[in-house]
Parts: structure tokens; sequence; C-alpha cells
């Protein structure tokens, strides 16, 4: 394995259920994200985490909880979506060192609330 | 407002021509700035990235910063039609440590 790996990559789930979306990375970057992606708008930064410790959170619903247990591995814990939380929801991870920081993204996972 | 602008095309030029995809940001303090190309359906993928005023090269890839205007380019020469994506800037803005995306744009390499 290598790179910034996501699990699963579809998921269908209805509003009152609960998941998790898994990442794991194999590059030995110290800080990780979660992003959002709708169609037609940016991406959106939604957690950041930087050697296991959230440092960013952007406003998300309480509906989406992050969790990182380890510097390789991110979670975001789903329960009680809407249908408007249907997206692309992209890991990212990099090495911070100095301010040139490129981020690296795993293959997404397309969720659908119905 | 901090933002990252892209003008959302989409930007259609014959194979083989140089294509010219434009970015401004509103953090003069930003330090660094990237490229990235996303295909329909998959994940951005980075290009390159450049910190310093002036031209940077790789391969058929130039990227351009100006940071007195807050502008940044990339420049595709050789356009192929497997260059057909949308590419995404993204900036690392002032004591931010992940980067802020505009919504890219989608070019067209007709063959």
């Amino acid at each position: 394995e290598t790179g910034v790996t996501q699990t699963p990559r579809h998921l269908v789930m209805g509003m009152t259920n609960k998941k998790s979306l898994k990442c794991e990375q194999h590059l030995g970057h110290n800080a990780m994200y979660w992003y959002k992606q709708s169609a037609k708008k940016p991406l959106e930064l939604m957690f950041v985490y930087s050697l296991e410790e959230r440092v960013e959170n952007n406003s998300v619903p309480s509906r989406f909880s992050p969790e990182c247990p380890n510097s390789s591995h991110l979670f975001l814990h789903l329960h009680t979506l809407q249908p408007e939380d249907s997206a692309l929801y992209l890991c990212a991870s990099s090495q911070e060192q100095g301010y040139v920081t490129e981020a690296f993204f795993g293959q997404g996972t397309r969720l659908t609330v119905v | 407002q901090k933002e990252v602008e892209q003008n959302s095309g989409p930007l259609s030029v014959p194979e083989g021509a140089i294509a010219s995809l434009n970015c401004t940001y509103s953090d003069r303090g930003s330090q660094s700035f990237f490229w990235y190309r996303q295909y329909s359906g998959k994940s951005p993928e980075l290009i390159m990235f450049i910190y310093s005023n002036g031209d940077k090269e790789d391969g058929r890839f130039t990227a351009q910063l100006n940071k007195a205007s807050q502008y940044v380019s990339l420049l595709i020469r050789d356009s192929q039609p497997s260059d057909s994506a949308t590419y995404l800037c993204a900036v690392r803005e002032t004591g931010r440590r992940a980067l802020t995306f505009g919504s890219g744009t989608r070019l067209q390499v007709q063959p």
C-alpha cells in the first residue's frame, strides 16, 4: 500500500444510520485533513489534525465526528446525516515542514444520504 | 473573508496549444501556492507548487507567481486531450496549516 487510502469508496446511508469513513496514510506524514467536495463548490476544509491533535474545526455540524488514533489513521464518524451532506469526502495528509506543505489526497468516499 | 478565486470555465483550447489558467488570492501573507489536477470522479493530484516570485517549470507545466499582484497562473504547453480536467489552485494562507482551494477551472483540450 502506498499513498493515502480511503475506505469505503462509495457509501449509501439512510438519515438514521451511523457509519464511519476511514483514511490511512503510508507517507510518514504528521498532519491529516478531511475535506468535503460538493458539486460546483470549492473544496471545503472540515478538520485538521496535527500530530494526532485536532487543530482546526471549521464550524462543521456535530453529526460529523472525527477521530485520529495515531498519525497514520483518520476516521470520520457519521450519524443522522441530511441529504445535503451527500458529497465526495476527501482525506489528505502532509508533512508539516516549513511553509511548503503540499497535501496528498486519497481517492475519496462518494457519500449519498437517502 | 480570505478567498482563492478561479474562473470556472470551461476553457477550451486546441490540441498542441498553450493553456493558461489563472488564480487570484486575497491573503497577502500567503507563502506557498499549489496547482492540482482533478479528473472527473477522481481525487485531486498535485502538479506543482511555487513559493517564490517568478516562473517555475516542470516539463510541459510552468507555474508563475506574482505576489505583488496576488496572482498565480499555470501554463500548459503542447496541450493534450489527456490534460482535459479541472485544475484547482490552492494557497497556504497565513497561520493556516491546511490549504485553501479555489473552485477550479475546467479545461477542455480539443483533438
